[in-house]
């Protein structure tokens, strides 16, 4: 079975400041699929970025990159220029090849004016 | 509609009641999943469902939760003989359901049913 964890419960960060946020997942399957997803206070998910276990470039989108370890199974989500609009929840996600998707257990983000 | 949606956005019951969530996924998508989300926590899987295929409910937490889908459109969530331990918000997401090493599948969430179980 597939595992994800997010070993930061609560982090905090100060508006325009860089926050990393770590995730590992456990699996025995070589191609899957990672996400991190924001859950603001209006509960909407909303898929932040995504990348694929065969690529080995890490996935970027404006002010969220990953950096994405295969080897060390390390799936971490860092936000440059930090926002007061990134306050939220963040969920790491692994889907695997039989569409199966199993979260993490989310670290809420605080970003401080 | 553009998104999935939810209804209804909030259920009040009494404990011992059943009660009936319903999730319209986006059209075009044959998978659908089912979490439960109490509060301050993580997302637990619940049921997803596949096309045709038979789904797989081993995320229900007992007998009583128990969930339906018409072909590839509308779920609904059932849960019977309410407790208080079921009061969380319940959330729905569907996507394409495509299977293979180069097809990812994003999840499309609904806005949630937040259940309160009195």
């Amino acid at each position: 079975a597939q595992t994800v964890t997010q070993s930061q419960p609560e982090m905090s960060v100060q508006e325009a400041e860089t926050v990393t946020l770590s995730c590992t997942y456990d699996t025995s399957e070589s191609n899957y699929y990672l996400f991190w997803y924001k859950q603001p206070p209006s509960r909407q998910m909303i898929l932040v970025i995504r990348q694929e276990a065969y690529k080995q470039q890490n996935a970027t989108e404006n002010r969220f990159s990953v950096n994405f370890q295969k080897a060390a199974k390390s799936f971490s989500l860092k936000i440059s220029d930090s926002q007061l609009g990134d306050t939220a929840m963040y969920f790491c996600a692994f889907e695997n090849t039989g569409n199966q998707f199993y979260f993490g257990t989310g670290t809420s983000l605080t970003v401080i004016p | 509609g553009a998104g999935v949606s939810q209804s209804p956005s909030n259920k009040v019951t009494e404990k011992g009641k059943d009660v009936e969530l319903r999730c319209d996924p986006i059209s075009g998508h044959t998978a659908l999943y089912w979490y439960r989300q109490r509060l301050g926590q993580g997302l637990e899987f619940l049921i997803y469902f596949q096309g045709n295929s038979a789904p797989d409910k081993s995320g229900l937490p007992s007998d009583r939760f128990s969930a339906e889908r018409t072909g590839e459109s509308v779920s609904t969530l059932t849960i019977q003989r309410t407790q208080q331990e079921d009061s969380a918000v319940y959330l729905c997401a569907s996507s394409l359901g495509l299977a293979g090493v180069s097809s990812y599948n994003e999840q499309f969430f609904g806005p949630g049913t937040r259940l309160t179980v009195l």
